[in-house]
This record gives C-alpha cells, sequence and structure tokens, in this order.
C-alpha cells in the first residue's frame, strides 16, 4: 500500500532551538494534515494543506506542501517544553478518504 | 468549540467476548472513520463511513469488525469477537470534507 517515510524519527532538541521535519511519498497526494499527539491521547490536528507550494503557519508552527505533491514540511521555531510530543503527517489521495499516515517525529526537548 | 466524544475511555474484556466502542462526531461532520493505534506504532486506518454506509475498509477491518449509526448522533464499532491482537487504542474521527478531527480514544485491552 501507499507509504509516507517521516523523519526524523525522533528529535532531541534545546529549548528555544528551531525543529524541521518532513513527510516524503512516491504517491501524490491532493491534502496534508499535520497531526501532534501526547501520550495516551488522540492526536490533534496542527495544520491543514490543500494545494501544492501552500505555506501555512499555526502560531510558531509553519507547513508547507511541496510543489510535486509528494512531500510536506513542518518548522517548529523557538521550541517550548509544550512542544514535546508525537508529530504526525497523513496524507489524503485524490481517490479516497483514506488517511495515510507516517511513522511520526518524537520531539524530545533536554533539560 | 466543538469536539469528537468517545465512551468508554478504558474497555477491558476477555477474548472472545464482543465490544462496542462508542464516538459522537462533531454534529455538522458528514465523514466518520475509525482508526487504532497498537502501542508505540502508528495510526492505522480501518474504516470510513458517510451517507450511512461504508465508503472504505482497510484489510484489519474483516468480518469481525462492524459499524453503525444508530441514531443522529452516535458512530459505533463493534468487535464481535474480541482476540488478545485487538488490543489497541481505538480513535474515532469526524470531517466536514478533508480534515479529520479525533476524538481521545478508547483503549481497548483484551485479556
Amino acid at each position: 500500500g501507499q507509504q509516507l517515510n517521516q523523519s526524523p524519527q525522533s528529535m532531541f532538541i534545546q529549548e528555544g532551538e528551531d525543529v524541521s521535519m518532513n513527510c516524503t511519498s512516491s504517491s501524490i497526494f491532493n491534502t496534508w494534515l499535520w497531526y501532534k499527539q501526547d501520550p495516551g491521547e488522540g492526536p490533534v490536528l496542527l495544520i491543514a494543506l490543500y494545494k501544492a507550494g501552500e505555506l501555512t503557519s499555526n502560531g510558531r508552527l509553519t507547513a508547507q506542501f511541496g510543489i510535486t505533491r509528494k512531500d510536506s514540511f513542518l518548522n517548529i521555531s523557538a521550541s517550548i517544553p509544550s512542544d514535546v510530543g508525537i508529530y504526525f503527517c497523513a496524507g489524503l489521495m485524490d481517490s479516497n478518504y483514506q488517511l495515510i499516515w507516517g511513522a511520526g517525529t518524537k520531539l524530545i526537548i533536554k533539560p | 468549540e466543538p469536539e469528537v466524544t468517545q465512551t468508554p475511555s478504558h474497555q477491558v474484556t476477555q477474548m472472545g467476548q464482543e465490544v462496542i466502542l462508542r464516538c459522537v462526531p462533531i454534529s455538522n461532520h458528514l465523514y466518520f472513520y475509525w482508526y487504532r493505534q497498537i502501542l508505540g506504532q502508528k495510526v492505522e486506518f480501518l474504516v470510513s463511513f458517510y451517507n450511512n454506509e461504508i465508503s472504505e475498509k482497510s484489510e484489519i477491518f474483516d468480518d469481525q469488525f462492524s459499524v453503525e449509526r444508530p441514531d443522529g448522533s452516535n458512530f459505533t464499532l463493534k468487535i464481535r469477537s474480541t482476540k488478545l491482537e485487538d488490543s489497541a487504542m481505538y480513535f474515532c474521527a469526524s470531517s466536514p470534507f478533508y480534515e479529520q478531527y479525533f476524538g481521545p480514544g478508547t483503549r481497548l485491552t483484551v485479556t
């Protein structure tokens, strides 16, 4: 089936640093969604992207829909302790409404 | 802000028993989904539901699973005869079109 390759798998950063993560695929997607999941909770939608090249911000978060429609990027600026968690990308293809998920990027802030 | 709710938050059942997981989607949404997440793994699609019928289902969603929208508000997932490997977090999601909003999940433990 379709796969999304999400990287990095985990990140250890200092508070205040900027963070970047991305998802790539061999398939074309028409929508990219970025979620954050805290332990024991459901994924929370952060940003939705609908057009190739689209750049969208949500506070300190910025995500981009790749021009090829096969990738997406999420950046977090000036990280704070509450940013810790697992970030997932998810994509929707033209043919259906089944979300295809990346494996997640675990963000850990070094004390 | 409207949100998806799920009950119970935790369900413990014996192997072979039937369980029903309940969800109340966001009221004006048209598309409904069930996902599961085994501990430490990515979110997996089970089924999508639109216009009172299943629109897509994954290989995981076999004859042991069924979904129902018994009234205008509830959306249920039934597992007829649970197996040990059904132990996971089960998430309900609803969507007005593309963006999917997740509930807090039900942790199912099969013993």
